[in-house]
């Protein structure tokens, strides 16, 4: 069945490093692609998506492209901020008549100033 | 603010009793809500989908006499995890489709910590 691979962590980095989460898919069909935030005492919150190949997610200062050839969504900021610690996770739609969502792990990231 | 509440936050109970967890839509209202359950360290798996006014669908794996599921109205999901052992402390979190987009996002609630002791 499908699936997300994404890599473990905790990710630590200094505030304003570079920030790379990778993700890989397994999936029979063409699905949407999103990463999640979890931050500290709060729900999942959508962070970015991609619904087809070679679209590009961003949203606050995050970006993520749809890479068909190589079943990858990795999750990337050029400048991270302390307000970034969170925990992201990485996860497919099957899409059609459902809507279930197929989790990764989640990588906790941890920012230090 | 938040569009998905549950309660409670976290409960403890004993092994043999029954625990409800609610899951609200504070924004939307949705005919799918999606309950998931998440074990240290992996990933959020799916059990159930709960669809207001109709039997939830679940999982394959999922027992579903043991997490009941009822989505009485547009805004409240409820799990019911019955005759509770050790095994099934864990965390629930719940999301919501809201009946106003077609691009299938969801809004998740903050989750609820179970320890059966």
């Amino acid at each position: 069945g499908d699936s997300v691979t994404q890599m473990e962590g905790p990710v630590t980095l200094s505030e304003e490093a570079f920030l790379t989460i990778n993700c890989t898919y397994t999936a029979t069909g063409y699905p949407s692609l999103f990463w999640y935030v979890q931050y500290p005492g709060e729900g999942l919150q959508l962070l970015l998506k991609a619904t087809k190949a070679d679209d590009k997610g961003s949203n606050k200062g995050f970006e993520a492209t749809y890479r068909k050839e190589t079943t990858s969504f990795h999750l990337e900021k050029g400048s991270v901020q302390v307000s970034d610690s969170a925990v992201y996770f990485c996860a497919l739609s099957e899409g059609g008549a459902t809507n279930k969502l197929i989790f990764g792990t989640g990588t906790l990231l941890a920012v230090q100033p | 603010g938040a569009v998905v509440s549950q309660h409670p936050s976290r409960v403890i109970c004993k092994s043999g009793t029954s625990v409800k967890i609610e899951c609200r839509s504070l924004d939307f209202q949705a005919t799918t809500m999606f309950w998931y359950r998440q074990f240290p360290k992996q990933s959020l798996m799916l059990m159930a989908t709960s669809n207001e006014g109709s039997k939830a669908t679940y999982e394959q794996g999922v027992e579903k006499d043991k997490f009941l599921i009822n989505h009485a109205s547009l805004t409240l999901s409820t799990l019911t995890v019955t005759s509770a052992h050790p095994e099934d402390s864990s965390f629930y979190i719940c999301s919501v489709e809201p009946l106003r987009t077609g691009s299938y996002e969801q809004y998740f609630g903050p989750g609820t910590r179970l320890t059966v002791t």
